[in-house]
């Protein structure tokens, strides 16, 4: 089955202790991202990468680091979190960049930093 | 850049009426696309209905059809024949056509569809 898996779901840490949110992809698409929801403002996009190594800031990067050393995996790092990163956290990816092609997203990760 | 406005935070409707929510957008660019996505309690997004800005005729799938008015940058969602399952988050996004690096989507805030039995 394709499809965006995102680990954990639900997470909650304590302020400035380093985490991870995986996110693995099973499609071979080039193109991933991932976005923060809050509630009044939508989705927004931290990072992205367009393929292996190749990744990039979107509009709300503080705070966040990516990594793709594999197609299929762009896990998404706090370094020291704090209670403005409590979102819902969506990781998405797409085929191609030369075309449209439907994103994909994940369930989703609700983390709470206390 | 783009910006993406949804006017309505919240909205009801009856079970089997008809619901327009909508949605309007600011862009300097000549080709995107449009969509709509609905979010139900599962946080799951969905993708309900895209639009191609070149093509005139309105895109329709099933009971979701839309409005593209692309002079009045408006691109509003009507569900007929509404659902209980329908109750959820709708977001309306924009995504720049050959999007170079960054195929990003640009969001509205959303509105929160409630069905009523």
């Amino acid at each position: 089955e394709a499809q965006v898996t995102q680990n954990p779901r639900y997470l909650i840490t304590v302020t400035g202790k380093k985490l991870t949110v995986t996110c693995s992809q099973n499609m071979n698409h080039e193109y991933m991202s991932w976005y923060r929801q809050d509630p009044g403002l939508g989705l927004r996009q931290i990072y992205y990468s367009m393929n292996v190594e190749v990744t990039d800031k979107g509009d709300v990067p503080e705070g966040y680091k990516v990594s793709r050393k594999e197609k299929r995996n762009f896990p998404l790092i706090l370094e020291s979190p704090s209670p403005n990163q409590t979102s819902l956290y969506f990781c998405a990816s797409s085929l191609s960049l030369n075309s449209y092609t439907e994103a994909f997203f994940g369930q989703g990760t609700r983390l709470t930093v206390v | 850049a783009q910006t993406v406005t949804q006017s309505q935070p919240e909205m009801s409707v009856q079970e089997a009426e008809t619901v327009t929510l909508s949605c309007t957008y600011d862009t300097s660019e000549n080709n995107y696309y449009l969509f709509w996505y609905k979010q139900p309690p599962s946080r799951q997004m969905i993708l309900v209905i895209r639009q191609e800005a070149y093509k005139q005729q309105n895109a329709t799938e099933n009971r979701f059809s839309v409005n593209f008015q692309k002079a009045a940058k408006s691109f509003s969602l009507k569900i007929s024949d509404s659902q209980l399952g329908d109750t959820a988050m709708y977001f309306c996004a924009f995504m720049k056509q050959g999007g170079g690096s960054n195929y990003k989507l640009t969001f509205g805030k959303g509105t929160l569809l409630t069905v009523n039995p």
